[in-house]
């Protein structure tokens, strides 16, 4: 079945770039879309975008000026970036797998497949 | 804030029924998926849809929806059941974004 691993640097300074990665194995990274996720220490699931393995994005809008993610199809990943971070921006940041539905005459979209997650810590 | 809205805790007795709800604009158009998040794990999608169960998830879980309010049910709940609610659902705006309700806890007694 497939499987998400996040992975990337555990601590970051104050005003850098947050990069992450998520590798995708036991199928194809092709046909869906990809979503991040993050979580600040006891606090609630806040999402941050997702891309379609065609490149297409959609970005939340309290972050879309800090945000990019990205596919790479031939390593089967998909990566976030977030600029100019604060401790604000520390958190447990998942990757997830979208997929979609069609009945009664609505489309339907969920978050099936999930990595574990990976801390990140913004400290100087 | 969240465009949609779960009470912060709920409790239920053991082996007694809980529903969970999330209301939100959005949800009169759009259904809302449900995730289940234990301490220290990742979430794990228990409804989709208009009241799907994926895989391994006890029928004791089901959805509903009406008007402007999504609910899951736990019907007999169960020590195991004790975690955080989240739903997700696209936002109001009409640009496909997506939001997640503030969670619920919920504590069996």
């Amino acid at each position: 079945q497939v499987q998400l691993q996040e992975s990337g640097p555990g601590l970051v300074k104050p005003s850098e770039t947050l990069s992450l990665t998520c590798t995708v194995s036991g199928g194809s990274i092709s046909s869906y879309y990809w979503s991040w996720i993050r979580q600040p220490p006891g606090k609630g699931l806040e999402w941050i975008g997702y891309i379609y393995y065609s490149g297409s994005t959609n970005y939340n809008p309290s972050l879309k000026s800090r945000v990019t993610i990205s596919v790479d199809t031939s390593k089967n990943q998909f990566s976030l970036k977030l600029s100019s971070v604060t401790a604000a921006d520390t958190a447990v940041y998942y990757c997830a797998r979208r997929s979609h539905g069609y009945s009664y005459g609505i489309y339907y979209y969920y978050m099936d497949v999930w990595g574990k997650g990976t801390t990140v810590t913004v400290s100087s | 804030s969240s465009e949609l809205t779960q009470d912060p805790a709920v409790s239920v007795a053991l082996g007694q029924t809980v529903r969970i709800t999330c209301q939100g604009d959005s949800l009169r158009s759009y259904y809302a998926s449900w995730y289940q998040q234990k301490p220290g794990q990742a979430p794990v999608l228990v409804i989709y849809g208009k009241n799907n169960r994926p895989s391994g998830i006890p029928d004791r879980f089901s959805g509903s929806s009406s008007g402007n309010t999504a609910s899951l049910t736990i019907t007999g709940a169960q020590a195991e059941d004790e975690a955080d609610y989240y739903c997700n659902s696209r936002d109001s705006s009409g640009n496909h974004l997506r939001v997640f309700g503030g969670g619920t806890k919920l504590t069996v007694l």
